[in-house]
């Protein structure tokens, strides 16, 4: 069975800054995809990213990008230019290619802008 | 265009009592996932369903059953509650199953205190 696990529990960095937010997962097969989500207090998950593990290039969105290490299963998580709207719980997850739907989650970590 | 629904917000309930919690996907989406987010526990998936049919379970015991209504909404019904059952329970939708690149869209939850 596939795990994921976000060694940092809580974070905080200062308004600007960048940050980096772990994630290492375990899993025997080849072919899948790697999320982060965010969870503002109060409010919707909502997806951040998506990495497809059969692509080598990073992915990027905005200020977020990701370094996708596949040999060594780790999908770390870089915000840049950190705004106090990036406050919130961020969770790596997995989700197979193809068949099972699920996806599954590490257990987060708290991010805190200060501003 | 309206994004994933659940009711209530809020649920109280009595230990042995039972629960039943409601989602309404985006429309549009046929496949709906309930997941468990338990303090400390990070997401759990518990249920999917696709085109009104069970596809997958998590490792949950029997008393937390579901099932999909022809208009693709879902429920939720955990039977016996226990005071671990005390989490917020998510829905999320997504356009087909089978896939994995499709996004889930989650809802805002459901918050299930068991006392």
């Amino acid at each position: 069975a596939q795990t994921v696990t976000q060694s940092q529990p809580e974070m905080s960095v200062q308004e600007a800054e960048t940050v980096t937010l772990s994630c290492t997962y375990d899993t025997s097969e080849n072919n899948y995809y790697l999320f982060w989500y965010k969870q503002p207090p109060s409010r919707q998950m909502i997806l951040v990213i998506r990495q497809e593990a059969y692509k080598q290039q990073n992915a990027t969105e905005n200020r977020f990008s990701v370094n996708f290490q596949k040999a060594a299963k780790s999908f770390s998580l870089k915000i840049s230019d950190s705004q106090l709207g990036d406050t919130a719980m961020y969770f790596c997850a997995f989700r197979f290619l193809f068949g099972n739907e699920k996806l599954t989650f590490g257990t987060g970590t708290r991010l805190t802008i200060i501003p | 265009e309206a994004g994933v629904t659940q009711s209530p917000t809020h649920l109280i309930k009595t230990r042995g009592q039972q629960a039943t919690l409601r989602c309404s996907p985006i429309s549009g989406h046929t496949s709906v996932y309930w997941y468990q987010q338990a303090l400390g526990l990070g997401l759990q998936f518990l249920l999917w369903y696709d085109e009104g049919e069970e596809r997958n379970r998590g490792n949950f015991p029997p008393r937390f059953s579901g099932r999909q209504f022809p208009n693709y909404s879902s429920e939720l019904n955990v039977n016996a509650l226990e005071l671990e059952d005390s989490a917020l329970y998510l829905c999320a939708s997504s356009l087909t199953g089978g896939q994995g690149k499709d996004e889930q869209y989650f809802g805002p939850g459901t918050r299930l205190t068991v006392t």
